[in-house]
């Protein structure tokens, strides 16, 4: 199975702030990577897929680039609405896999 | 606009059984493949399996945790997605989602996610 490890697995910041969560995979995936917002007690919400496309809908604040076995979820400046938890999602092979997740909080 | 509702969550004893259901709205249900995916109390997300498209037979995918036990199902005539949940263990409890695979990255993310049913398995 491919393992996503990612970091921090909890940070906090300020509104305003630049925020990067990086997510590396335990082998390389190409492209095939996913990332989801999930605020409590609420579905996931895909923010980019395909590693750096963003899923319509999402504000351009929100970014995701690399390839291979590293990539990096980037958002410009914190909202506050942006306080939740991010999680990276893996299809290159099966089984689907997700990384354990950041969870971002206010300062 | 896109909506999934999941139902037939609640308490069973371990070793018991449940079935899960899924109503999509909002899309041609047969044109997609169709994850569950669950996350335990204070956990993250794990994926449970697939149901890819009729153009690919409705085939299925399983993680290894649930494989044998588990079973995924669709009926178009109803537009409904099953999940067929057997021999139950108290790892099993979590909140279950019923998510649509996105097109447009190949069916590698999850564009659409219910609002997801609750499992307790507890004696």
């Amino acid at each position: 199975d491919i393992q996503l490890t990612q970091s921090p697995s909890f940070l906090s910041a300020s509104v305003g702030d630049r925020v990067t969560i990086t997510c590396r995979a335990s082998q390389g995936i190409s492209t095939n990577l996913a990332w989801y917002q999930q605020k409590p007690g609420k579905a996931p919400k895909l923010l980019i897929f395909a590693a750096s496309t963003l899923q319509s809908g999402v504000p351009s604040r929100f970014s995701g680039s690399g390839s291979g076995t590293e990539f990096t979820l980037t958002i410009s400046s914190l909202q506050p609405e942006d306080f939740a938890a991010y999680y990276c999602q893996q299809l290159l092979t099966y089984p689907i896999t997700f990384g354990e997740g950041t969870k971002v909080e206010i300062k | 606009e896109v909506q999934l509702v999941e139902s037939g969550g609640g308490l069973v004893q371990p070793g018991g059984s449940l079935r899960l259901s899924c109503a999509p709205s909002g899309f041609s249900f047969s044109d997609h493949y169709m994850d569950w995916v669950r996350q335990a109390p204070g956990k993250g997300l794990e994926w449970v399996g697939r149901s890819r498209n009729k153009a690919n037979r409705y085939t299925t995918e399983y993680a290894a945790s649930v494989k044998g036990r588990f079973t995924i199902s669709r009926d178009d005539s109803k537009n409904s997605l099953y999940l067929q949940m057997n021999s139950l263990k108290t790892e099993d409890a979590a909140v279950y989602y019923c998510a649509r695979a996105g097109e447009s990255s190949g069916w590698r993310d999850f564009d659409s996610w219910g609002q997801g049913t609750l499992v307790t398995v507890s004696s």
